[in-house]
């Protein structure tokens, strides 16, 4: 009964590759997030999507792509990785109402790029 | 631009010694503020959300308390099991619903 799970927890992998991380919510949230937390522990918002639509798009490189296949996933695909992608990346949701805008954050995906 | 700023960085505290940590904000109009509490290896999990100067919470050994530019989070007679990051987060009126996070103050409770 996770409230918001992603797969896969752990990845390795070589500089140059494509990856792809899942992430799905059983809370009923129409709003899903993704964060990328660096090495000293700063939550950065990358993407935030409502209802499936994209509305926020902080500066990501375009070799990052999220897709929302319905309001309870959204999934991250990274291209041609690089060295600085290397983080633990946090997938959250929320109700984007007022006094509901909590979000409930994943257990992360650690991402190491060799 | 919305800025969220967390003291100290890193708290050592002795079992049953009480503290409090900071987390001052400048924004344009304030939603809300978020505590949350981070272990290592997991994700954020939520603690108290505060909406108005004057607003208290408590859950068990925490305490947080707004005024109009700084949330603080007591802690009152910590135990080792209270070690983790803490971070806050605000929101601001106006805008989307995302927060902004501060860089949290990693708490250290030695028995």
């Amino acid at each position: 009964d996770t409230a918001v799970s992603q797969t896969p927890k752990y990845l390795v992998t070589q500089m140059g590759n494509d990856k792809s991380i899942k992430c799905e919510q059983n809370l009923g949230h129409d709003t899903m997030y993704w964060y990328k937390q660096d090495s000293k522990k700063f939550l950065k918002i990358m993407f935030s999507y409502n209802n499936k639509e994209l509305i926020i798009n902080e500066t990501v490189p375009n070799r990052f792509s999220p897709k929302s296949p319905d309001k309870a996933h959204l999934n991250l695909h990274i291209n041609s990785l690089e060295l600085g992608d290397s983080a633990v990346y946090f997938c959250a949701s929320s109700q984007p109402l007022a006094g509901q805008e909590t979000q409930y954050f994943g257990p992360g995906t650690r991402l190491l790029v060799l | 631009e919305d800025q969220v700023t967390q003291s100290p960085e890193a708290l050592r505290l002795q079992e049953g010694e009480s503290s409090s940590l900071n987390c001052s904000y400048t924004v344009s109009g304030l939603r809300g503020l978020f505590w949350y509490r981070q272990d290592p290896g997991k994700g954020p999990e939520f603690l108290f959300t505060l909406y108005s100067a004057g607003e208290e919470k408590e859950k068990e050994r925490l305490k947080a308390t707004l005024t109009k530019k700084e949330s603080f989070l007591h802690i009152t007679a910590p135990k080792p099991e209270d070690s983790a990051t803490y971070l806050c987060a605000v929101s601001t009126s106006g805008g989307s619903y995302i927060p902004t996070f501060g860089r949290g103050t990693s708490l250290i409770v030695h028995p």
